[in-house]
């Protein structure tokens, strides 16, 4: 199944900052989602960006997907304590969303 | 109101035993999952079904036997469990792509 791979593994940056990670992967897709993990907590559905789009917003979060290049990017603007989490990216063609290892994320007050 | 539920959220056990992990969604989805995060966080899915019948099956052990008495429910049974098996397990369920995910079971084998 389609797999995104998800760099860095750990970011660590202060309130106020952005947090920028990437996810990439290798076949054709329909779309492309990114999660949130709290620790101890099951995934949250954070965006979900279709094939022929090549940005979309949420809040403070924004997220890039080149096709071409096979990636994608989620900036999460003036962090916050409470993103203190780890993120994960999912592409998709069919029924199965796989996931990598996740981008540690740690906002330092 | 939880959304989708899973029980239970701790499981200690021995060796070679049997159990169950039990998962029920509310939201009226058509497709359910279980996935299963190792200690290095990567998350794997294991099974999936739609409208109770199973449509994706990777590589996982015979031990691991899915059943979805009906569409809100997806149970996972494990037999004989061994070390490897100690992981957090995951249900899911999607009805437009976006997946709703249970708080996990946390199955430790000792």
């Amino acid at each position: 199944s389609q797999q995104g791979e998800e760099d860095p593994q750990a970011l660590s940056i202060q309130e106020g900052e952005n947090a920028t990670m990437n996810c990439s992967y290798k076949t054709s897709i329909n779309n492309l989602q990114w999660y949130r993990q709290n620790s101890g907590r099951g995934l949250v559905h954070l965006i979900l960006i279709r094939s022929n789009e090549r940005e979309k917003h949420s809040g403070r979060l924004r997220v890039t997907l080149d096709t071409s290049k096979k990636s994608s990017s989620l900036l999460i603007t003036a962090s916050r304590a409470a993103d203190t989490a780890s993120y994960f990216c999912a592409p998709s063609n069919d029924y199965k969303l796989s996931f990598g290892a996740g981008t540690t994320v740690t906002v330092r007050a | 109101d939880t959304a989708v539920s899973q029980t239970p959220k701790y499981l200690v056990t021995q060796m070679g035993n049997d159990k169950s992990i039990k998962c029920e969604q509310n939201l009226g989805h058509d497709t359910m999952y279980w996935y299963k995060q190792d200690s290095k966080k990567f998350l794997k899915i294991m099974f999936s079904y739609n409208n109770k019948e199973l449509i994706i099956n990777e590589t996982v052990p015979n031990r691991f036997s899915p059943k979805s008495p009906d569409k809100a429910h997806l149970n996972l049974h494990i037999n004989s469990l061994e070390l490897g098996d100690s992981a957090v397990y995951f249900c899911a369920s999607t009805g437009a792509g976006e997946l709703f995910f249970g708080e996990g079971s946390r199955l430790t084998v000792l």
